[in-house]
Parts: C-alpha cells; structure tokens; sequence
C-alpha cells in the first residue's frame, strides 16, 4: 500500500528564516510526487510535480526536491503570506486513473 | 472562470438524512474524483470517474453514491447520513493522461448533527 508521511506536522517561523518540510514516501513505482498548498476553506491549490530522483522545480520562494525515498519542499525567506498547510502526494505507476496519496500536511505559520 | 465548482459549500443536516453534493469542471477533463478530508485534514481518495466510467471505488461504505451524467459532472449522493460522514468533501479533476496533477474544488463542508 502507497504511504505519504509528512513532517513536521506544524512549524513556526519568523519572516525571512528559511526551513524545509520533508515529505517521506513508500510506493510501487512512483508516476510522480505531487506539492499542493491549502489555505484554511479552500481546496488544494496545485504547487509542483516531481517525477524522477534528483529532479528539482521552483516557484518564487519555494523549491522542490526528490530523492528515491523523499522530498523536500524548501522555503527560502519566507512571507506571512505563505502560510498555508502544505500537502505532498504520490501518484503510483500502477494505480488506474491519475490516483493521488495524500500525507496529512505540514501546517506552516510565517509571523512577520 | 471556476474550473472545478462545488455546491453547496456547507451543509448541515440530520442524522438519517439523504444529500447529494454537486460538481461541475469546466477544465475539459476526462476524469473526475471525489475526495474526503476529516478533522485532522488528511486527504483520501472515495472515487474516480472517466467519462462517465467508474475507475476508482475505494472502500467507501454503499450509503455513498456517485453518478457522473457526463463528463463534466460528477455528483454525490450520501444516504442515511451518520455522524461520522461529518467531514469535508473535495471534487477534483485531471486531463486523462497521466503524470498530471489534479484540480480540486472549494469543498463541502458537510456537518452531520
């Protein structure tokens, strides 16, 4: 079975102090491995795909990472305005359809 | 243009009560999905549709029952409503093809009192 185990599962920090938040994954063939940010009310809002070890995307203050087991989202100089729950999911290369397997999020929080 | 509508955003009724959630995309996707996402906002999969086909039936109890009229429609319809269906229902879309994200709604936030 696909799992997805995000860590921290919430994080605090002070505008402009860069972090990371790992996302840590078991699955049967990765397809690809999935960024969402989620503000409070609202749905997933699509960040990033990764879909090969070593393979790294960035948008703005956020940069992905993927290694065989893992991914890293890191955010350099963070904004209060990134603060959001942040969802990492995998997509298996065997699963019908473009299924995806959610972590339970990393709750982030920039204070200004 | 909302790509992936919901409605209604929140709903709350009656144990024992039936509902339905409705769902529209706009994207000119071929496949559609429901998802739950309960207190602790972890984000399962309930069912997938492709043009109009069930693909995805996860082990969701049978009071729940989607229907897709077409492809651009995928609905929810929950019977005898339990307290424990208190949670939040995402629709999503995505191109048929794989290696592609998906497009999520606003949600349901259904309350089941």
């Amino acid at each position: 079975e696909d799992q997805v185990t995000q860590s921290p599962e919430a994080l605090r920090l002070q505008e402009g102090e860069s972090s990371s938040l790992n996302c840590s994954y078991t699955v049967s063939g990765l397809r690809g491995l999935f960024w969402y940010r989620q503000d409070p009310g609202k749905g997933p809002e699509f960040l990033f795909t990764l879909y090969s070890a070593g393979e790294e995307k960035e948008k703005e203050r956020l940069k992905a990472t993927l290694t065989k087991k893992e991914s890293f989202l890191h955010i350099t100089a963070p904004k209060p305005e990134d603060s959001a729950t942040y969802l990492c999911a995998v997509q298996a290369a065997e699963t019908s359809g473009s299924r995806l397997t959610f972590g339970e999020g990393t709750q982030l929080t920039v204070n200004p | 243009d909302t790509a992936v509508s919901q409605t209604p955003k929140y709903l709350v009724t009656q144990m024992g009560n039936d509902k339905s959630i409705k769902c529209e995309q706009n994207l000119g996707h071929d496949t559609m999905y429901w998802y739950k996402q309960d207190s602790k906002k972890f984000l399962k999969i309930m069912f997938s549709y492709n043009n109009k086909e069930l693909i995805i039936n996860e082990t969701v109890p049978n009071r729940f029952s989607p229907k897709s009229p077409d492809k651009a429609h995928l609905n929810l319809h929950i019977n005898s409503l339990e307290l424990g269906d208190s949670a939040v229902y995402f629709c999503a879309s995505s191109p048929l093809a794989a290696y592609t994200e998906a497009f999520f709604g606003q949600g349901t936030r259904l309350t089941v009192v």
